[in-house]
């Protein structure tokens, strides 16, 4: 089966650099997905890596090693509506599987 | 740019009560989910489904139905509805999930069950 874990919760300051974890099980391996969810609203997609290494998408850069199971999504220059729920998401064969979520509070 | 749309938005229903919570996407995207999403967790997968005409279990489909009716939409159905199924349900849809594609959300759907 499939299976993802990520911390459930991480404060940092504006400006500041952050790093959400997600280490994952799965029986076959399409790729490694994040998506942001605010508060009240549907999650929305940020970032994929199929192969290892780093995709960098302006503030947002996700990294994933696929020999140890393991990616993490980094945010620079935190922002207050960088605020949010953070999923990682494992594509598998017609089904989307995630995790259940971290959530980032920025402070200022 | 409708993308994913779904109704009701907001709903309140009586224990034993059935409703069916609908949705459409205009992207031709071959494959559709329905997920739900309980205070504090992820999204856990009902149903879904691969392409037009197919439908598959989840993770969680227990006390649901789904109806792929057409390529465009893909219909959850709460025959006798209970507490625990009070949620956020989102529908879903994405081209294909093998290479990694997107996956584009509703605006969810929230039930109560009282």
């Amino acid at each position: 089966g499939q299976s993802l874990e990520q911390p459930s919760e991480v404060t940092a300051v504006e400006g500041a650099i952050v790093q959400i974890n997600c280490t994952y099980q799965t029986s076959g391996f399409y790729g490694l997905s994040w998506y942001q969810q605010h508060d009240g609203g549907a999650p929305t997609f940020l970032s994929y890596n199929g192969l290892d290494g780093l995709e960098e998408t302006g503030r947002f850069s996700s990294f994933l090693s696929r020999s140890d199971s393991y990616g993490y999504l980094l945010l620079q220059e935190l922002q207050m509506k960088d605020s949010a729920s953070y999923f990682c998401a494992l594509p598998n064969f017609n089904k989307f599987y995630f995790g259940s979520g971290t959530k980032l509070n920025v402070k200022p | 740019n409708a993308g994913v749309t779904q109704t009701p938005k907001f709903q309140v229903l009586k224990t034993g009560q059935s409703m069916t919570l609908q949705c459409a996407q205009d992207m031709n995207h071959n494959s559709m989910y329905w997920y739900r999403q309980d205070p504090g967790m992820g999204l856990r997968l009902i149903y879904y489904s691969a392409s037009e005409g197919t439908t598959d279990k989840g993770e969680v489909p227990n006390g649901y139905n789904v109806s792929r009716l057409n390529k465009r939409e893909f219909s959850l159905r709460l025959e006798s509805a209970a507490p625990s199924q009070t949620s956020v349900y989102f529908c879903a849809s994405s081209e294909s999930p093998d290479s990694g594609n997107t996956i584009y959300f509703g605006e969810g759907s929230w039930l109560t069950v009282v």
